[in-house]
Order: C-alpha cells, then sequence, then structure tokens
C-alpha cells in the first residue's frame, strides 16, 4: 500500500519568511495529492491540491511542486503570517473511485511574530 | 466546496456506554468516510458508509464495535459502541463527491473523551 512520508515533523520561521514542507510517497500510481491545514480544534481544511500531470500549482501565498520522478512533493508558504500556525498534513491516492487518501504525520508549523 | 457539520461537536461519556455521531453535508456526495484522530497524530480511516449498502471497514475497525449508518447521499452516523477510555479521540466525518470530484473536504470532528 502506499506510505507517505512528511518531514519535519516541526518547523519554526519568523513572520514575513518562507515555508517549506515536504512529502515522499511510495505509490508510483497515485495521482492526487492533497495538503490539508489543521488549526487546533478544527478539522483538517483543504488549502491546495495538484494532481500528477502537473508540476506546480499556486494560489495567492501557496503553491504545491510535484516531483513524479523522485516521489516528491512539496507546499510552499511565502510571506508567512501568524495565522499561518497550524499542523500541517500532506496526502496521496491513486486512480479509482474507491482509492482512499493515505495521509503523512503531519507537520506543527510555528510563525513567530 | 461541501460543508461538513457534525454533531455533537464534543462529549464525555461513562465506559460501556454508546455515542451516535452524526454528519450532515450540505450536498449530494458520491462518498463519506469517517476518521479517528488521536491526540497530536495523524488521520486514521475507520469506514467508508456506503449508501444504501454496508460500511466498509478498514483493518483494525468491526461493525460491531463502529457500526455505521448512511440513509442518503447526504447524511450518516457513526456509532462509537462499548466504550473505554481507549475510544478518546476526534471523530471526523469527511466527503468526497460528486461523482467524478476528487476533492474530500472534512468535518469539524467529534471530540469523544471516555472516562
Amino acid at each position: 500500500g502506499e506510505n507517505v512520508e512528511q518531514h519535519p515533523s516541526t518547523l519554526s520561521v519568523q513572520e514575513g519568511d518562507s515555508a517549506v514542507i515536504k512529502c515522499s510517497y511510495s505509490d508510483s500510481a497515485s495521482n492526487y495529492f492533497p495538503w490539508y491545514k489543521q488549526e487546533l480544534g478544527k478539522g483538517p481544511q483543504l488549502i491546495i491540491d495538484i494532481r500528477s500531470n502537473v508540476g506546480e500549482k499556486k494560489d495567492q501565498r501557496i503553491a504545491v511542486t510535484l516531483n513524479k520522478t523522485a516521489k516528491h512533493f512539496s507546499l510552499h508558504i511565502t510571506e508567512t503570517q501568524p495565522e499561518d500556525s497550524a499542523v500541517y498534513f500532506c496526502a496521496a491516492r491513486g486512480e479509482g473511485a474507491n482509492s482512499k487518501l493515505t495521509f503523512g504525520k503531519g507537520i506543527t508549523l510555528s510563525v513567530r511574530p | 466546496s461541501a460543508v461538513i457539520s457534525q454533531k455533537p461537536s464534543r462529549d464525555i461519556c461513562q465506559r460501556g456506554t454508546s455515542l451516535t455521531i452524526q454528519c450532515q453535508v450540505d450536498s449530494q456526495v458520491t462518498m463519506m468516510f469517517w476518521y479517528r484522530q488521536q491526540p497530536g497524530q495523524s488521520l486514521t480511516l475507520i469506514a467508508t458508509a456506503n449508501q444504501g449498502s454496508e460500511a466498509t471497514y478498514e483493518s483494525g475497525f468491526v461493525i460491531d464495535k463502529f457500526p455505521i449508518s448512511r440513509p442518503n447521499l447526504t447524511f450518516s452516523t457513526l456509532t462509537v459502541s462499548n466504550m473505554s477510555p481507549e475510544d478518546s479521540s476526534i471523530y471526523l466525518c469527511s466527503s468526497r463527491g460528486p461523482s467524478g470530484s476528487e476533492t474530500q473536504y472534512f468535518g469539524p470532528g467529534t471530540r469523544l473523551l471516555v472516562l
């Protein structure tokens, strides 16, 4: 089955700096890669996703890049703000209507004011 | 995007009792899922709730412990039966669909503490 690894487990950045969170996956058949942000006491919120036929996707301060050859994908947050502080989960899913998301262990991002 | 609500948002229960969690989606969806999230941990899939048929459970989860209903395309329930302190966790409802949509959304979660 799929295995998704996420590193580092914690990340602290200064407000205004950029943050990069990396994930790797094992199953080359995976073709959909979402990122979720979970704030304390809330459910995971989808912030951006990418399909395997696209190398990069951007939405304002957030971008995701995918390297299919290396089986890596990364979340990039620019101009970080204190409200970006949260736990971020990456996930991967394969083809098919019954395919399921496999999640990484999550990374706690702290943005220092 | 789908908006998902869950009830109750939190509860404190005595061991040996059961709790039913309700999940409502604001639109018809193809797939609904139930996850468990231990404090500080990632998300673990309990089962896929199938409309009109029995739920499909993941390894380590059984129907007797976590019975699931899905009477229509917008609603599902998860019951945590004969609870023990080890069942203390966050239970999350999730949906994907309509058909052809890849995007999966999550509800706010139900925080359960079993004493």
